[in-house]
């Protein structure tokens, strides 16, 4: 069964350091999303990607994040100047269509340790 | 916006008993929705979905129950087994793709 993949499973970084996460969506999926969750907390949403632009993102979203799909399988999410609060669970997730008629699929996550 | 909220982040089930996760949601134009069950260390693995023109929907051994009126959802799942246990979230959508998350029931399934 197809499933979305992330890597590394672990990234452990320096408060300011620059990070990048990545992710490998479904293949026939379209849209793409990033969520994160802070250890005991709900899992947010942060940006969700279709046709090479954000499509929609949250306050969580700031000019610290960005998304990219450098070619026809990555997905990554960039975090330029890591602060301690970024530590969290990231997770990438696919839908082959929007999420209002298709479900996303979420992948394993990549535990994000700031320092 | 929307705002979601579990009614118990801890629930214990004897194993082969029924279990019921409750979840109650604030926006009215909220009108998809989805259960997740995230086991430790994994991403949210999908369970089952209803949309809002919908009030009940069934998927092997599990019932998602949608009343509007009073803006609550439900997740049965019957003859738990141990793999049942894990944190169930629901999710709902208010038309988008911003999917918002409840705060997760902890299910724990006793042998």
């Amino acid at each position: 069964e197809p499933e979305v993949t992330q890597t590394p499973s672990h990234q452990v970084t320096q408060m300011g350091q620059e990070v990048i996460l990545r992710c490998v969506p479904i293949s026939n999926h379209l849209y793409f999303y990033w969520y994160r969750q802070i250890l005991g907390q709900k899992v947010e949403f942060l940006v969700s990607f279709y046709n090479n632009e954000i499509s929609e993102k949250s306050e969580i979203f700031d000019d610290q994040f960005s998304v990219e799909r450098p070619d026809g399988s990555n997905f990554t999410l960039k975090i330029r100047s890591t602060k301690l609060e970024d530590s969290a669970m990231y997770f990438c997730a696919s839908s082959e269509r929007k999420v209002s008629r298709e479900t996303q699929y979420f992948g394993p996550g990549t535990r994000l340790l700031v320092l | 916006g929307e705002s979601v909220g579990l009614h118990l982040p801890t629930l214990s089930v004897q194993e082969g008993d029924n279990s019921i996760i409750n979840c109650a949601y604030s926006n009215s134009a909220s009108d998809y929705f989805i259960w997740y069950k995230q086991e430790s260390g994994k991403g949210p693995q999908f369970i089952i979905d209803i949309r809002s023109n919908m009030d009940k929907r069934q998927g092997q051994r599990v019932t998602v129950l949608l009343n509007k009126t009073v803006k609550h959802l439900s997740l049965q799942i019957a003859a738990t087994q141990p793999g049942d246990s894990a944190v169930y979230f629901c999710a709902a959508l208010v038309k988008g793709e911003k999917l918002t998350f409840g705060t997760g029931t902890r299910l724990t399934i006793i042998p």
